[in-house]
């Protein structure tokens, strides 16, 4: 069965520095990855995913993550974060088409001013 | 459109109650997934409904519940509770159960506190 490690419960960061968010996966599988992020007070929402394709996928709002099928890592990375950016953010994976999507413990990002 | 919305918002319960909570997809989903948040194990998944169908279970025990109506309306019921399931849970619509071309949109939950 498919699971997901976000190594780093919290991560603070100062404003306008890079940010680097770790996410291992393991699937005997093709897997589609997530990641999600929650702000305070909201629900999840999808920030990017990794179905197929081009292994680095990218959001609207400056953040990236690269797929490496050999270290089966979705590390997620932003290279200057701002104070709005401030949430907790979950990677997850789908082992195929139909399958629930399972998420990590989720890693909360603290920007410093 | 509208979101997707869950009621209530809040809800305090006594150990050894049932509580039903429900959930309105965005319209047009059909597919309605359940998540338990807790601080110290993150997102759980409950169980995922597709036209009415019970499609996908996590590993919770036979007292948590559920059920989608015509609509695609959800319920979650969970029965005998315990101080345990103290939780924020989150539900999640989708078009279809299909990840390739489907997003999940999820409600803001419904803060459940068992005393």
């Amino acid at each position: 069965a498919q699971s997901v490690t976000q190594l780093d419960s919290q991560v603070p960061v100062f404003e306008e520095a890079p940010v680097e968010l770790r996410c291992n996966y393991s699937s005997s599988v093709s897997v589609y990855l997530f990641w999600y992020v929650q702000y305070p007070n909201q629900g999840l929402q999808l920030l990017l995913k990794y179905l197929s394709g081009s292994t680095l996928v990218e959001s609207i709002n400056g953040f990236e993550a690269e797929f490496n099928k050999s270290q089966t890592s979705f590390h997620l990375r932003k290279p200057s974060v701002h104070i709005s950016d401030t949430a907790e953010y979950f990677c997850a994976v789908s082992e195929g088409r139909d399958d629930k999507i399972i998420f990590g413990k989720g890693t909360r990002l603290h920007i410093l001013p | 459109k509208a979101g997707v919305t869950q009621t209530p918002r809040y809800l305090i319960k006594t150990r050894g109650q049932q509580v039903t909570l429900s959930c309105s997809p965005i319209s047009g989903h059909r597919s309605v997934s359940w998540y338990q948040q807790t601080p110290g194990q993150g997102l759980q998944f409950l169980f995922e409904y597709f036209s009415e169908t019970q499609r996908n279970k996590g590993n919770f025990p036979g007292r948590f519940s559920g059920r989608q109506f015509s609509n695609s309306r959800s319920e979650m019921n969970v029965s005998t509770l315990e101080l345990g399931d103290s939780a924020l849970y989150l539900c999640a619509s989708s078009l279809s159960f299909a990840r390739l071309n489907t997003e999940a949109f999820f409600g803001q939950g419904t803060r459940l506190t068992v005393v």
